[in-house]
């Protein structure tokens, strides 16, 4: 089965400490990698990732994929206790979207 | 305002009960899809629809059905059949394509407890 496999699974750091999650999937033909945040109830979406090796950014936070090695990562420079959240990252497969079990963070001020 | 609103947020059913979820969107969109989420987990699919009248079974379908006789709407039934059922429920919808699946916007989630 195609799995997406996020880690560390659980990470603490302190206010102001950069990050780094990672996201890894098994299967290569594939359109996208989604990166979502999920603080207490519904995921929001951070980005959309299609092409290898271009970073997207938006304010503290980027990501990048790289298709050849199968992986992405996302991350959060001088992070804020507002970072605190489970991070998601998915797959597109033919209809549906394929989950990682999450990086729960936690910054402690 | 457009969304994905879900009810009720919290639930409370005893063992050998059914249960329905209720998940409503004007967001337009063709697709829908229903998640589970346990403590520290990721989502896992329970079923999805790609259009009206028409579903699909996700990874953990077993014990649960669902019905799309309206666009904006997918309700999820718990039956009590599902072994486990205390669980965080997601719905979300997307636009469809022909070339994949695309970005998914979720509701705030139903968060059932058997007792």
């Amino acid at each position: 089965e195609d799995k997406v496999v996020q880690s560390p699974l659980s990470l603490v750091v302190h206010e102001g400490d950069t990050v780094t999650l990672n996201c890894s999937y098994e299967v290569t033909n594939f359109r996208s990698l989604l990166w979502y945040k999920q603080e207490k109830k519904a995921p929001t979406f951070l980005f959309m990732l299609t092409s290898s090796g271009i970073e997207k950014k938006s304010g503290r936070l980027s990501s990048i994929l790289d298709k050849k090695e199968l992986f992405s990562i996302l991350n959060i420079t001088a992070t804020q206790t507002g970072d605190s959240a489970i991070y998601l990252c998915a797959r597109t497969g033919a209809q549906k979207l394929v989950f990682g079990q999450g990086t729960r963070l936690t910054i402690n001020p | 305002d457009g969304g994905i609103t879900q009810s009720p947020k919290y639930l409370f059913r005893k063992e050998g009960q059914n249960v329905t979820l209720s998940c409503e969107q004007n967001l337009n969109h063709d697709a829908m899809y229903w998640y589970r989420q346990d403590p520290g987990q990721g989502l896992r699919l329970i079923y999805y629809s790609q259009i009206v009248n028409d579903f699909q079974k996700g990874d953990i379908a077993e014990g649960y059905s669902v019905s799309r006789e309206k666009k904006e709407s997918f309700p999820l039934t718990v039956t009590s059949a599902q072994k486990n059922p205390t669980a965080f429920y997601l719905c979300a919808s997307s636009t469809r394509t022909s070339g994949g699946a695309h970005e998914q916007f979720f509701g705030p989630g139903t968060r059932l407890t058997v007792l």
